[in-house]
């Protein structure tokens, strides 16, 4: 079992939808990243949520980081073929760059 | 961009070879990370450095040695590679405390 454990672990849907990917543990972190990673390329980073409760905004992605700083999620509002890819979800614990299991997005035109 | 270089980028080795995977960093970050790709389990760590000689083991650290000698230059040793050792190899790096990680192009690694 990994620290990080994310959901849905595939997602397809069609161009314009709106979803939801959840990151969850059953420990705290100081703060949690989300990555995506396209083939063939190492993930990028999408935002930093450091904050119990933080919301934050990258054109249609809303990042939320839980209140009790154990969980996360990623919001893609309007998805678009472009969005389609690996998110990563990632968090430090004793030195260690510890990332979620992963969820592939795949959206069709 | 970061500059993160892996080599070699593509390898097909035989079961029972010892094989060393690369890292070359120009960022003068203080940690480096080894984290293999497999389908469903997203990435996982090997093994970690938080400076030079000094490493620790990740999640997945068994059939696996490091070594850090110089700040710029991880490598990863697979030390008699079995089959379940294939997969997609990432290098990372960052300054440490939550700060962005730049990763590598990735290393596929076929045991055959």
């Amino acid at each position: 079992t990994q620290l990080l454990e994310q959901s849905p672990q595939f997602l397809s849907i069609q161009e314009g939808e709106n979803l939801t990917v959840y990151c969850n543990s059953s420990s705290v972190f100081s703060s949690l990243q989300w990555y995506r990673q396209e083939p063939g390329e190492g993930p990028v980073l999408l935002v930093t949520v450091v904050t119990g409760g933080e919301v934050k905004k990258l054109k249609r992605l809303t990042f939320q980081f839980g209140d009790a700083r154990k969980d996360s999620s990623l919001h893609i509002t309007a998805a678009q073929p472009g969005d389609t890819g690996l998110y990563l979800c990632a968090g430090e614990r004793t030195d260690k760059l510890i990332f979620g299991t992963g969820t592939r997005l795949q959206v069709f035109p | 961009d970061a500059g993160i270089t892996q080599s070699p980028r593509h390898k097909v080795t035989e079961t029972g070879t010892p094989v060393t995977l690369r890292c070359h960093q120009t960022e003068n970050h203080r940690y480096m990370y080894w984290y293999r790709q497999d389908p469903g389990h997203g990435l996982r760590l090997i093994h970690y450095s938080y400076g030079v000689k000094d490493t620790d083991k990740g999640e997945v650290s068994d059939g696996y040695s490091v070594s850090r000698s110089k700040t710029e230059d991880f490598l990863l040793t697979l030390e008699s590679a079995t089959s379940s050792q294939t997969s997609v190899y990432f290098c990372a790096t960052n300054r440490g405390g939550n700060t962005e990680a730049f990763f590598g192009q990735g290393t596929r690694l076929t045991v055959v």
